[in-house]
Formats: structure tokens, sequence, C-alpha cells
């Protein structure tokens, strides 16, 4: 099947400073991304749709000047988590698809904020 | 989209089928049911989807009733890694940013 990949896998951070997250579709192109968190034993909740060439759309309660997401070529979206704080601290996971149907998801990335 | 009710857990013995309900009694004429798993600590994965007719690919079958209101998830031959939360989502694809909502999902514990 298609692969998504993202980088890194794991991150610590220090309060205030700000972490990127990159999120690839490696055997793809994807005009759009999703970007999703997930808290401990919770599901997944929809952050952004990322769309190549366009602003993002956030979700309503996600604040757009604090995660900021860029997708500059067709298999490139980045998230950027500014003024990183503890409660930041979460499982960040991206998907695209090749199709109409089918979400392929990223292996996630564990953010931890110190 | 519809909302989708799953229960929160079963499981089943290792080599049995595993046969994971949803219902969806709410669902639109142009809404498709997709199921998703999640392994601890990674991102989920594509299963399987349908409209209307039950359908089959190398991971799963997929049975809708003939109303559209229920579907069963059937893993033929369950073993230890689908251990899994499994996700029952329905969606009416209106395009390339057609979003997935995920629930609470349905963990499913396979014993040896």
């Amino acid at each position: 099947g298609a692969v998504v990949s993202q980088h890194p896998s794991r991150v610590i951070c220090k309060s205030g400073t700000s972490v990127k997250i990159e999120c690839r579709s490696l055997d793809f192109q994807a005009t759009t991304m999703f970007w999703y968190r997930q808290f401990p034993k919770q599901s997944l909740m929809l952050m952004a749709t990322s769309n190549e060439g366009s602003k993002a759309t956030y979700e309503q309660g996600v604040e757009k000047d604090k995660f900021l997401i860029n997708h500059a070529s067709l298999t490139l979206s980045t998230l950027t988590v500014t003024s990183a704080h503890p409660e930041d601290s979460s499982f960040y996971i991206c998907s695209a698809g090749p199709g109409p149907h089918e979400q392929y998801f990223g292996p996630g990335t564990r953010l931890t904020v110190t | 989209d519809a909302k989708t009710t799953q229960p929160t857990s079963m499981d089943c013995a290792e080599g049995r089928a595993a046969n994971l309900p949803c219902n969806h009694s709410t669902i639109s004429g142009n809404e498709y049911v997709y199921w998703y798993r999640q392994i601890h600590s990674q991102g989920p994965q594509y299963i399987i989807h349908g409209l209307k007719n039950n359908e089959t690919n190398e991971m799963a079958s997929l049975i809708i009733t003939e109303d559209r209101k229920s579907s069963t998830l059937i893993l033929p031959h369950a073993t230890l890694r689908d251990t899994a939360v499994y996700y029952c989502i329905v969606r009416a694809y209106t395009g390339a940013n057609s979003k997935l909502t995920f629930g609470k999902g349905i963990t499913l514990s396979v014993r040896p």
C-alpha cells in the first residue's frame, strides 16, 4: 500500500520553543493532507486540513497561529507547533490518500514539552 | 457525516474469526462505511470500505446489511497482531478535503 512517513518520530522540547514535524507521501502525490492529534487513551482528533499551494483549513478550537501548517509541495506538509507548552504534549499524526477513499497514516510523532 | 456506534471492547481466540459490529442507523445514501485500525502507538491503518455491497480484501471482509444501518467487519483468522482499536467511520466523499471523523472505536483483544 501507499506509504506516508513522518519525521521525527519522537521529540522532546522545552516550553516556549517551536517544533516542526514533517509529513511526506513517499510514493504518491497528495494535494491534501490531514493533521491529527491524539492524547493518551483518546481517539484521534482532526486538527486541520492541509492543501498544497493554499492556506490550511483548521478545525474549530485549533489555533492557526499556534499550529502553523505549510504544504509547499505535493509530497510534503509540515506542522510547526509554536511556543510549545506542556499541554501541547501529544501524539501528532498525519494522513494522505492517493485516491478518494483510502487514507494512509504516518507512524506518528510523539511530542513531549518539558 | 452519520454517527456510528460500536461496542467498547471484545475479544476472540487466536485463529478464530473476529466479527466486529457497527451501527450506523442514520447513514445517508451517499455515505460510505470505512474501517481503520490502530495498533498501540502507531498511526491508523486502512482496512476496507464499502457502500452497499459486501467487500473483501486480503485483510478482511465487510458485510453491510441491506438497509445499510449496520455492518460487520470480519477478520477471518485472527492473530495476536490483530489486537488493536478498530474504528468504524461513515463518510460521504465530497472531494479531496473529505474528512474522516474518528470515534472511540472498539478494542479487539486476540488471546492465545
